[in-house]
């Protein structure tokens, strides 16, 4: 699976979008690119994927760059309890399991 | 619908005890992942099965660890003989198939004393 790059902090204020980016320059074209976060201590949480094409859903949206190299996930409004680490991972659909990387820690701030 | 129900949420072992962590995946979900966490740190992929198979285990300790789905029940992640450095929150995640996402239990935080 290609490796992806995130920066490791970010902040945001609350009801602004927030928008994090996702670095995976060497994915190949049958990766997919998925988006989960983590509430302290919490399970993680799905959030999105995509391969080629924008993607909403009720949670977020996810844009792929044309050349699929980098991906913005994007809170539209985001509030206090969005706050969390966001894990941008590029996978295959086979067998091979999901990693997770370090991830970006986003504080939404009042 | 219930999601991933894992089972005990907090656990604590004496040195040398067997843990036993219990995963239910969600109603019509074949694909079970178990993840580890240790304090601090990211979550590490441990072993992934199907009903009754091991498809990956790349991420289990050689010694000790062992994991389980049989064709009835839910999913087993056995610990022989804890040692303090098992202490960790142990996620199982499930899904219906690669392509969908996972859905991941409130994991069982273990202790060992």
């Amino acid at each position: 699976d290609a490796k992806t790059t995130q920066p490791p902090s970010m902040d945001c204020a609350e009801g602004r979008a927030a928008n994090l980016p996702c670095n995976h320059s060497t994915i190949s074209g049958n990766e997919y690119v998925y988006w989960y976060r983590q509430i302290h201590s919490q399970g993680p949480q799905y959030i999105i994927h995509g391969l080629k094409n924008n993607e909403t859903n009720e949670m977020a949206s996810l844009i792929i760059t044309e050349d699929r190299k980098s991906s913005t996930l994007i809170l539209p409004h985001a509030t206090l309890r969005d706050t969390a680490v966001y894990y941008c991972i590029a996978a295959t659909s086979g067998n091979t399991p999901l990693v997770f990387g370090k991830g970006t820690r986003l504080s939404v701030i009042a | 619908n219930a999601g991933v129900m894992q089972n005990p949420r907090h656990l604590v072992r004496r040195r040398g005890q067997e843990a036993r962590l219990r995963c239910s995946p969600m109603k019509g979900h074949s694909h079970v992942y178990w993840y580890r966490q240790l304090p601090e740190e990211g979550l590490k992929f441990m072993v992934y099965l199907q009903k009754e198979n091991i498809i990956d285990e790349s991420g289990m300790p050689k010694e000790r660890f062992s994991a389980e789905f049989p064709k009835e029940g839910p999913s087993i992640l056995r610990i022989q003989q804890v040692v303090r450095g098992d202490s960790a929150a142990y996620f199982c995640a499930s899904s219906p198939d690669r392509v969908k996402g996972y859905t991941f239990g409130s994991g069982t935080r273990l202790t060992v004393v």
